[in-house]
């Protein structure tokens, strides 16, 4: 079956790195994305790993993937007030053309 | 600008009266689909369609009926509204929903009184 968990909420202070976690069950995933979604805006993607890969860097982001505890994190280095958002993993199996979604962690950075 | 374009971004109906929420993208994607999104949910899939007159069910599609006459325009109608049915909607394109992933639109916020 497919579940999708996330920790809802994380604080971090500027400057600090953030690591948002996630666990999935659905072992066929083929891609796991990371999406941002700011207040009164819809979801943007940041980044995606295929489920053949156990980690990604882009920038100041960097996901990890480890297949065998079906778990997904993103850190992101340095982080800043900008990042304040809500982050949802996801997965997509092939099936329904769909992605299936956790229920998202509010990252808050203070100052 | 590719984007996703949903209409309106409010909206406050009554119970058992019809409304349409329109979604148009200008990206030629084949794959479209809706998205609710409610607290401590998540997004849940309510329909999906996979290229114009292919259109099939997601996870909570009952209430909603879809329809995909034209590749850019996927609307979401709700025939009947309930208060069950307040929620935050999106809807979402893509070329592959795979590497790709889906472009989504700003949201809907709908209230059923």
């Amino acid at each position: 079956g497919e579940d999708v968990e996330q920790s809802l909420f994380l604080s971090v202070r500027e400057g600090d790195s953030s690591v948002i976690n996630c666990t999935y069950t659905d072992s066929s995933s083929t891609y796991l994305y990371w999406y941002k979604q700011e207040p009164g805006a819809g979801l943007q993607l940041l980044t995606y790993i295929f489920s053949n890969m156990d980690m990604k860097q882009d920038q100041r982001l960097t996901v990890l993937l480890n297949k065998k505890d079906k778990h997904l994190s993103l850190r992101i280095a340095d982080t800043q007030t900008g990042d304040s958002a809500i982050y949802f993993c996801a997965e997509y199996t092939g099936t329904a053309s769909k992605l299936t979604f956790g229920t998202g962690t509010r990252l808050q950075v203070t100052l | 600008e590719a984007q996703v374009t949903q209409n309106p971004r409010y909206l406050i109906t009554v119970t058992g009266k019809k409304l349409t929420v329109t979604c148009s993208q200008n990206m030629n994607h084949e794959y479209m689909s809706w998205y609710r999104q409610d607290p401590g949910l998540g997004l849940r899939q309510i329909y999906y369609s996979m290229n114009v007159e292919v259109t099939d069910k997601g996870d909570v599609p009952e209430g909603y009926k879809v329809s995909r006459k034209e590749k850019r325009n996927f609307p979401l109608i709700l025939e009947s509204p309930s208060p069950n049915q307040t929620s935050l909607y999106f809807c979402a394109s893509s070329l592959s929903p795979t590497a790709r992933g889906y472009t989504f639109g700003s949201g809907t916020r709908l209230t059923v009184v």
